[in-house]
This record gives structure tokens, C-alpha cells and sequence, in this order.
């Protein structure tokens, strides 16, 4: 079985400045995928990135990073130069044994 | 954005009307899936299918059923709606066998649909 937490329920950030939410897992697979998604109010959830666990290199995505710690089961998403359109939910996930499994979200102001 | 598809947006509808959730989508996906998300909830897995014909129970009980007789098109039906279902239903697609590791395993979504039973 697999579990996603996310300890951060609602976190803000100064327009342009950089922020860095939390995520920690739980898997019994030896492969498998983690995944940041955005939820933006009434909008469509859309992926921001995706590490794979075989890597040891952290994945980019231009103003987002990940900071990917497998053996402390950590996988923390830092936003960059914040802008207003980042604002949203911010889900963590797992996927393994053909299932992915969602954290509780993270809600993300932007204060301009 | 992903090229997955659902319909209606926003339903409201009275206690013990059938309806149907459609979804579809064209980036050839052989797996598809239904979650139901409470607002600013998490997502939790209601079916699931990996491909034509094939159709299984997620994580969640839900009364709805679900077909999948087109590889693009996965529709969920509620055969006698009532109040506790009210929900966001999100429909979402991955690659499947004919795509490269990493792609297979990454799901995208559709916009959701809204519904309220009264």
C-alpha cells in the first residue's frame, strides 16, 4: 500500500519570491513515480512534473523543481519567482503497482 | 493541457434520475480512470479500466458503474442519483503499453464535472 502525506494544508508567498512545499511517501515498490499536479480554483488539475525514483537526478520543469530525497521518502516541490497564476492546490502523488495515490493537497496563495 | 474531455461541466439534478458522466479522450490512452474529489479535497479512485472491455473497482466504493466498449470513451452512470453523491467527478488517462516508460505512468486529466443532487 501506498501513502502520500502533505503537512502544509495552506502555505503564501510573496509575488516573486520562492516557496517550497512539502511532501513525504510511503511505498513497499522497489519502481514507481512521483508527481506533483496543480488544481487552480474551478480549473482543470494539470501535471507540473514528475520524477521517476530510479534517478537520482532532481527534475526541472523551467520555474519548479523538485527536491528528491528517496531515501527519507521526500519529494518537496520549490516554486520559483511566485507568480499570481501559481496559485492553486497543490497535490503530491504516487505511483506504484498501477495506482497513483493523492496526498491531501496543499492550497497556495500568492500575495501580490 | 491534455487532450481528455468531459461532459456536462456542471450537472444539477433531482434525487432518482439515471445520468451519465462522459469522458473522452484522443491521445490513443489505453487506461482510463474515475476519481471523486469533495472540494479542496484529495482524489480517491472510484474505477478503472486498461482498456477495451476491461473495467475494475478503485480504492473507493461508489454505486456508479462503468463501460468501456471504445478505447477513447469511458462514460460512468449513476442508475438512481441521490444527495450523497454530490461530488466532483474527474476523469483521467495514461499511457498504457504503447508508450515509453515514464509517459505510461502519468496520468492527465480532464476538466471535471460538478454535480449536485437535490
Amino acid at each position: 500500500a501506498q501513502t502520500v502525506t502533505q503537512s502544509q494544508p495552506e502555505m503564501s508567498v510573496q509575488e516573486a519570491e520562492t516557496v517550497t512545499l512539502s511532501c513525504t511517501y510511503d511505498t513497499s515498490e522497489s519502481d514507481y513515480y512521483l508527481f506533483w499536479y496543480k488544481q487552480p480554483p474551478s480549473r482543470q488539475m494539470i501535471l507540473v512534473i514528475r520524477q521517476e525514483a530510479y534517478k537520482q537526478q532532481n527534475a526541472t520543469e523551467n520555474r519548479f523543481s523538485v527536491n528528491f530525497q528517496k531515501a527519507a521518502k521526500s519529494f518537496s516541490l520549490k516554486i520559483s519567482d511566485s507568480q499570481l497564476g501559481d496559485a492553486a492546490m497543490y497535490f503530491c502523488a504516487s505511483f506504484g503497482n498501477e495506482k497513483l495515490t493523492f496526498g491531501t493537497g496543499t492550497r497556495l496563495t500568492i500575495i501580490p | 493541457e491534455a487532450d481528455i474531455y468531459q461532459t456536462p461541466r456542471y450537472l444539477v439534478i433531482g434525487t432518482g434520475k439515471k445520468i451519465t458522466l462522459e469522458c473522452s479522450q484522443t491521445m490513443g490512452h489505453d487506461k482510463m480512470y474515475w476519481y471523486q474529489q469533495d472540494p479542496g479535497m484529495e482524489l480517491h479512485l472510484i474505477h478503472y479500466s486498461y482498456g477495451v472491455n476491461s473495467t475494475e473497482k478503485g480504492d473507493l466504493s461508489s454505486e456508479s458503474t462503468v463501460s468501456r466498449i471504445r478505447t477513447e470513451h469511458f462514460p460512468l452512470t449513476l442508475e438512481s442519483a441521490r444527495p450523497s453523491h454530490t461530488s466532483q467527478y474527474l476523469c483521467a488517462s495514461s499511457g498504457g503499453r504503447n508508450f515509453g516508460q515514464g509517459a505510461r505512468e502519468t496520468q492527465y486529466f480532464g476538466p471535471g464535472t460538478r454535480l449536485l443532487v437535490l
